[in-house]
């Protein structure tokens, strides 16, 4: 069985600052991955990272950046220069299993 | 091109209604999903399509009858739901199912159903 815990219901940044969001994991698989899912309000769930278990590097794709402890079993996303679009739900996720989410509000 | 598409992206319907929910992708992917996404929680898995065939059906109430015709289109058809099921529907997939924990699931906008 897999868990994904996401222990911030919800966070605040002042723009241009970077934020980490939380994300824990407990699974009895060797091999799998870990996502990252940002979801406005209009309720698309937009695929923003990926961590694979095996991977030796953190992921990183343009501001976001995975912060990635395997013997801690956590996942934690950082976003750089936060942007007032970054407003959001966030999801981290394992297989078809997701973390209750962080709603993260950025402030001018 | 990562799109999946969801139509409609509204709908209301009666207990009496019977409609369906639709969804396409075109990324020659081979698993899609249904997931139902309550206000203010994560989304929860529903079925799981691999190879156009049902590979998982977590448990869900009949009323709801999903159904593949093709490896680019899943629907989801809708019959006698109860005000509960009033949710936001996500559809997705993913390259394949077989390695799916590491698989990148990519979804569409989904489709708010409101059931009166």
């Amino acid at each position: 069985a897999q868990k994904i815990t996401q222990t911030q219901p919800g966070m605040f940044v002042q723009e241009k600052e970077a934020v980490t969001l939380d994300c824990t994991y407990d699974t009895s698989d060797q091999s799998y991955g870990l996502f990252w899912y940002k979801q406005p309000s209009s309720g698309e769930m937009i695929f923003l990272i990926y961590q694979g278990s095996y991977d030796e590097q953190n992921a990183t794709e343009g501001r976001y950046s995975l912060n990635f402890q395997k013997a801690r079993k956590s996942a934690n996303l950082v976003i750089s220069a936060s942007q007032l679009g970054d407003s959001a739900m966030y999801f981290c996720a394992m297989g078809h299993g997701f973390g209750t989410g962080t709603s993260l509000t950025v402030i001018p | 091109d990562t799109e999946v598409t969801q139509t409609p992206k509204h709908l209301v319907m009666g207990m009496t209604n019977k409609k369906s929910l639709k969804c396409e992708q075109h990324m020659g992917h081979r698993a899609m999903y249904w997931y139902k996404q309550k206000a203010k929680k994560p989304p929860e898995l529903m079925f799981v399509y691999s190879y156009e065939k049902l590979s998982i059906n977590e448990s869900v109430p009949s009323r709801f009858s999903p159904e593949c015709p093709n490896s680019s289109l899943l629907n989801l058809h809708l019959h006698a739901l109860q005000p509960e099921d009033s949710a936001l529907y996500l559809c997705a997939s993913s390259q394949d199912r077989l390695a799916h924990r590491r698989e990148t699931q990519y979804f569409g906008p989904g489709t708010r159903l409101l059931v009166l």
